[in-house]
């Protein structure tokens, strides 16, 4: 399958300070990139979709000054959580499409960031 | 009533059961299906895809797909401690987003 590469694994920072996590398609070009987040013995929420070369688009509650997502090139997208609180502390997980070939409704995942706010 | 339910377990068996994980659903727009494993901190991984109703067959799992009873299912052979896991089910009309389900924290016993 397509392989998505996310890092960091995890970070840990300070309240009041910003984290960027990247996301990148390693074999395949991902127009499209999934952003979800994932609390302790729960499903993926997903937060906003990534769309290269235009601006996310954010769930319903899922604050976009908060959570500044860039897409800036067909293999790469970032997430950066702004002025993190610990209530932020979560796992953040990447997710892309590889549109090649049949089932293209298949997502591939990275490997996830532990996010943890002191 | 969510969109996809699948009961969170925890589900605890011993090596070499034949595990039997199920989700239903309620939008009959659903054509895309597909079953995931995920181990504790880290991304899921994606085990199985099925488009439409029918069985798919790969190793020791095994999909089932009945839209007629909105109901798919996966089940593992020959189960190893390997396989003990969250197993989640995701499901697609076609649309970009894909639906999860809850997920199912099964544990396999040696």
């Amino acid at each position: 399958g397509a392989v998505v590469s996310q890092h960091p694994s995890w970070v840990i920072c300070k309240s009041g300070t910003s984290v960027k996590i990247e996301c990148r398609s390693l074999d395949f070009q991902a127009t499209t990139m999934f952003w979800y987040r994932q609390f302790p013995k729960q499903s993926l929420m997903l937060m906003a979709t990534s769309n290269e070369g235009s601006k996310a688009t954010y769930e319903q509650g899922v604050e976009k000054d908060k959570f500044l997502i860039n897409h800036a090139s067909l293999t790469l997208s970032t997430l950066t959580v702004t002025s993190a609180h610990p209530e932020d502390s979560s796992f953040y997980i990447c997710s892309a499409r590889d549109l090649r070939g049949q089932g293209n409704e298949k997502l591939f995942f990275g490997s996830g960031t532990q996010l943890s706010v002191l | 009533q969510k969109e996809v339910e699948q009961d969170p377990g925890p589900l605890s068996v011993p090596e070499g059961a034949i595990v039997s994980l199920n989700c239903t659903y309620s939008n009959s727009a659903f054509q895309y299906f597909m079953w995931y494993r995920q181990y504790s901190r880290k991304g899921p991984e994606l085990l199985m895809y099925t488009y439409s109703s029918g069985n798919k067959e790969d190793g020791r799992f095994t999909a089932q797909v009945d839209k007629s009873s909105k109901y798919i299912s996966l089940f593992i052979r020959d189960s190893q401690p390997s396989d003990s896991a969250t197993y989640l089910c995701a499901m697609s009309s076609g649309a970009q987003k894909l639906v999860f389900g809850q997920g199912t924290r099964l544990t396999i016993n040696p």
